[in-house]
């Protein structure tokens, strides 16, 4: 039972352009939500976060929207860089409780 | 000057044998987890230790045994070995509670295979 889906599994952008990627949870219990990005043979890497208390936070060229109704997130990426290029994963939280990811989004930054 | 670091990046086996894998973090975390990357590329919690104590113990066979000899080490033994284990195998840390919790620093994984 996915709690955390990214339906898009890959995704190309053009260079200068904006990257979209989309998160859809099922939870209504989660309250923290999180952005990773994975080069290949790495670990994931945080990116960005946003408590449900917020709809929309930002840091640099990345900016995370969460819309509780619609139990979705999106992240933004503007201007988009070939060092974007990367697995990015939603990730999403209850009250301290365990982190669920999604299967990720590979994006393709092209030039 | 890694922040969490995971031996060996790349382990080969045959089955049935027992292997280890070692983590250590020097971010001063008091939380360490292990994840499992399947071939479906999903990234699943195995288990969380806080402060050298088991908190989070997913649904994992008990050939799967977690060790913490001190907060800034979590190792994962794994005896009798099967090809459904093969993954790639992450540590993780965090501060439990307070500024940046649920922030979560992983190691760079462990790719298991199965032979």
């Amino acid at each position: 039972d996915q709690q955390v889906k990214q339906n898009s599994p890959s995704l190309s952008v053009q260079e200068g352009r904006i990257s979209i990627l989309n998160c859809d949870y099922t939870n209504s219990m989660f309250d923290y939500f999180l952005w990773y990005k994975k080069y290949p043979a790495e670990g994931p890497t945080f990116l960005i976060s946003i408590s449900s208390i917020k709809d929309k936070n930002e840091d640099g060229r990345f900016t995370v929207f969460l819309n509780k109704s619609a139990k979705h997130l999106s992240l933004h990426i503007v201007p988009s860089q070939p060092g974007d290029s990367a697995v990015y994963f939603c990730a999403a939280s209850a009250r301290n409780d365990k982190i669920i990811f999604g299967k990720g989004t590979r994006l393709h930054i092209l030039p | 000057d890694t922040a969490v670091s995971q031996t060996p990046k790349y382990l080969v086996t045959q089955m049935g044998n027992d292997k280890s894998i070692k983590c250590e973090q020097n971010l001063g975390h008091d939380t360490m987890y292990w994840y499992k990357q399947d071939s479906k590329k999903f990234l699943k919690i195995m288990f969380s230790y806080n402060n050298k104590e088991l908190i989070i113990n997913e649904t994992v066979p008990n050939r799967f045994s977690p060790k913490s000899p001190d907060k800034a080490h979590l190792n994962l033994h794994i005896n009798s070995l099967e090809l459904g284990d093969s993954a790639v195998y992450f540590c993780a840390s965090s501060h439990r509670s307070g500024m940046g919790k649920n922030i979560q620093y992983f190691g760079a994984g462990t790719r298991l295979s199965v032979l």
